[in-house]
């Protein structure tokens, strides 16, 4: 099993949509979560930390349920720019020596 | 500009052909890493450096080597290239402070025939 799971898409999704994703995480220990973005085999950039309070960031909202051991972005409004793949990462207990990512789920936002 | 530099952007070599693909960042980061991506499979670590002549093995290190002799450069060494070492190859860098966010490089695209 992978450490961290995400279902690859594409999500196919019209403008002005709403749109969620999950993502799974094997180890119960886990320390801390996020969610970068990547553009068309671009280099990934930071999108959001993912706080056990949930956070939110103008339309998207990351959430975090450390029992079901998931984390989930929510994009609302969706827009043509929102076109990318969302990673899902988490660090391993112990501290931020490694990040583990997930494969990606893609996104297509059409007009 | 604050940045993360690889070079070169795009490589085709032989098997066997020692390479080297350079990294370097401008932000004072203590810490740098490789990743390796390849479709499915996600970012996987190669090699991390906490800092100068500090590193350490990551989840894939197997046929590469690295060194970190000055703060701002961590070089990727492929001294027998191999045709499954074909991918595209992240460096990033991010402060000790930090958890999550760490500031990646444009990528290096390798193929190796």
């Amino acid at each position: 099993r992978k450490e961290v799971e995400q279902d690859p898409g594409p999500f196919n999704v019209p403008e002005g949509a709403t749109v969620a994703f999950n993502c799974t995480y094997s180890n119960s220990a886990s320390q801390s979560f996020f969610w970068y973005r990547q553009d068309c085999r671009k280099e990934p950039k930071l999108l959001m930390s993912v706080y056990s309070s949930g956070n939110e960031d103008g339309r998207f909202t990351a959430q975090l349920n450390r029992a079901s051991q998931y984390i989930s972005l929510l994009i609302r409004d969706s827009k043509l720019s929102d076109s990318a793949t969302y990673l899902c990462v988490v660090t391993p207990s112990g501290g931020y020596n490694k990040l583990i990512f997930g494969a990606g789920t893609r996104l297509a936002v059409h007009p | 500009e604050a940045q993360v530099t690889q070079n070169p952007r795009y490589l085709i070599t032989v098997t066997g052909k020692k390479l080297t693909v350079t990294c370097s960042q401008n932000m004072n980061h203590e810490y740098m890493s490789w990743y390796r991506q390849d479709p499915g499979l996600g970012l996987r670590q190669i090699y991390y450096s906490m800092n100068v002549e500090v590193t350490d093995k990551g989840d894939v290190p197997e046929g590469y080597k690295v060194s970190r002799k000055e703060k701002r450069n961590f070089p990727l060494i492929l001294e027998s290239p191999s045709p499954n070492q074909t991918s595209l190859y992240f460096c990033a860098s991010r402060t000790l402070a930090t958890g999550g966010e760490q500031f990646f490089g444009p990528g290096t695209r390798l193929t190796v025939l």
